[in-house]
């Protein structure tokens, strides 16, 4: 069964700062992986997502992730922190396609806090 | 593009009453959509899934004469809590997804909180 494990509830940064906030996946089947971002009170935003290409994804805002199979890892990354980056990231993994519809598993999220 | 709706955006509602709560894709026909409640400061706890004109798949523990999901068309789903008590308050998020895509469409979430 697929799992999803992100290492620091909180992680917090100064602006400007790199930003770095891990996933580690468990999957049994090729992974597919996806960032989102929640703002408070607001549901998900997709940030990138990872199907099995290039194993450096880019997504919107300026944030990457790399798969790295032999880690078991998709760590999410942005070379310098914005203030408006502050919000809750989830990992997730896809369960795979079953009954003809596709579940995600998500980790249990990090917040992420930029200061000045 | 991808764009899901949800309404209301929050309610609050009397304990013993019913609420209901509307997901909609705008731009697309989503085949599946998912239902995810919320709890503060926590993760998306799955609740069920529905395809459009079948039943809903539940997960365990999710009782399901409480949390009637509906999924009558490409573009529309509700969720109906029926009886509420202070407990059911909580986040409701919904997804869409389309046939054969992996990622997930969420809606901007609704809270509920029942007095």
């Amino acid at each position: 069964a697929q799992s999803v494990t992100q290492l620091g509830s909180h992680v917090s940064v100064s602006e400007g700062a790199l930003v770095l906030l891990r996933c580690n996946y468990s999957s049994s089947v090729p992974p597919y992986l996806f960032w989102y971002v929640q703002y408070p009170n607001q549901g998900l935003q997709l940030l990138l997502k990872y199907t099995s290409a290039a194993t450096l994804v880019k997504g919107i805002n300026g944030f990457e992730a790399e798969f790295k199979k032999s880690e078991t890892s998709f760590h999410l990354t942005k070379p310098s922190a914005h203030m408006s980056d502050a919000a809750e990231y989830f990992c997730a993994v896809s369960e795979g396609f079953s009954g003809g519809y596709n579940k995600l598993i998500f980790g249990a999220g990090t917040r992420l806090a930029v200061h000045p | 593009g991808a764009v899901v709706s949800q309404h209301p955006s929050w309610v609050i509602c009397k304990s013993g009453t019913s609420v209901k709560i509307e997901c909609r894709s705008l731009d697309f026909q989503a085949t599946t959509m998912f239902w995810y409640r919320q709890f503060p400061k926590q993760s998306l706890m799955l609740m069920a899934t529905s395809n459009e004109g079948s039943k809903a798949t539940y997960e365990q523990g999710v009782e399901k004469d409480k949390f009637l999901i509906n999924h009558a068309s490409l573009t529309l789903s509700t969720l109906t809590v029926t009886s509420a008590h202070p407990e059911d308050s909580s986040f409701y998020i919904c997804s869409a997804t389309v046939a054969g895509r992996r990622e997930q469409y969420f809606g901007p979430g609704t809270r509920l909180t029942v007095t």
